[in-house]
């Protein structure tokens, strides 16, 4: 399972466009690019996921360039309830996921 | 709806004692995963199942035990609670389709403290 490295935290302002960028290096062809959202006292909640170009919800959007070693999770004009940790995954779709330490997103008013 | 439960969601027990926490899912989900989370260190991988009757460790299984006899259930023991399991534990469960990425739904975790 490729790891990934990305920032520890992040500070933003409300209405702001929020970019995290996640590096995996060693991605392999069969990996997913995953990113998840976790607020206190909760249990993470699946954001969006890709696995080239970009990829567009109703939350985020995922930028992946064509290498594939690194994808930046996009959030449009962050509110204060976007203060959260959000973590970047990349697995294979063999159902085991990896967990790095996240970012630690904080939104002020 | 279709839920995933941990019970309980506190817990206080000593240096040595069994404990067991109890994850159930309704989604008919075949896997199954149990994290601990501490300060600092984001989610890490106890145990996982594939399904009924499978059972692997994951990066950090040393302390831990799961079974699994039913789709529904994998429930966690620790066979002789040491303070180092003092965490938060999560549990999660997701279909088991090959073609794509398989997204994990998150129960509201265990808060463990071993004193």
């Amino acid at each position: 399972l490729a790891k990934t490295t990305q920032p520890i935290s992040m500070d933003s302002y409300e209405g702001q466009e929020v970019n995290i960028t996640c590096s995996h290096n060693n991605i392999a062809t069969n990996d997913y690019i995953t990113w998840y959202q976790q607020f206190p006292s909760q249990g993470p909640r699946f954001i969006i996921q890709g696995y080239k170009t970009k990829v567009t919800n109703e939350v985020a959007s995922l930028f992946i360039p064509a290498d594939r070693k690194s994808s930046t999770l996009s959030l449009p004009r962050v509110s204060l309830s976007d203060t959260a940790v959000y973590y970047c995954l990349v697995e294979d779709g063999g159902f085991k996921t990896i967990f790095g330490a996240g970012t630690r997103l904080f939104v002020k008013a | 709806d279709a839920e995933i439960t941990q019970s309980p969601r506190h817990k206080i027990t000593e240096t040595g004692r069994q404990v067991t926490l109890a994850c159930h899912q309704t989604w008919n989900h075949n896997n199954m995963f149990w994290y601990r989370q501490d300060l600092g260190h984001g989610l890490r991988l106890i145990h996982y199942s594939y399904g009924v009757q499978d059972t692997n460790k994951g990066e950090v299984s040393d302390g831990y035990s799961v079974s699994r006899s039913n789709t529904e259930d994998l429930p966690l023991t620790l066979e002789s609670a040491a303070s180092s399991q003092t965490s938060v534990y999560f549990c999660a469960s997701s279909e088991s389709t090959i073609s794509s990425y398989n997204e994990q739904f998150f129960g509201p975790g265990t808060r463990l403290t071993v004193l």
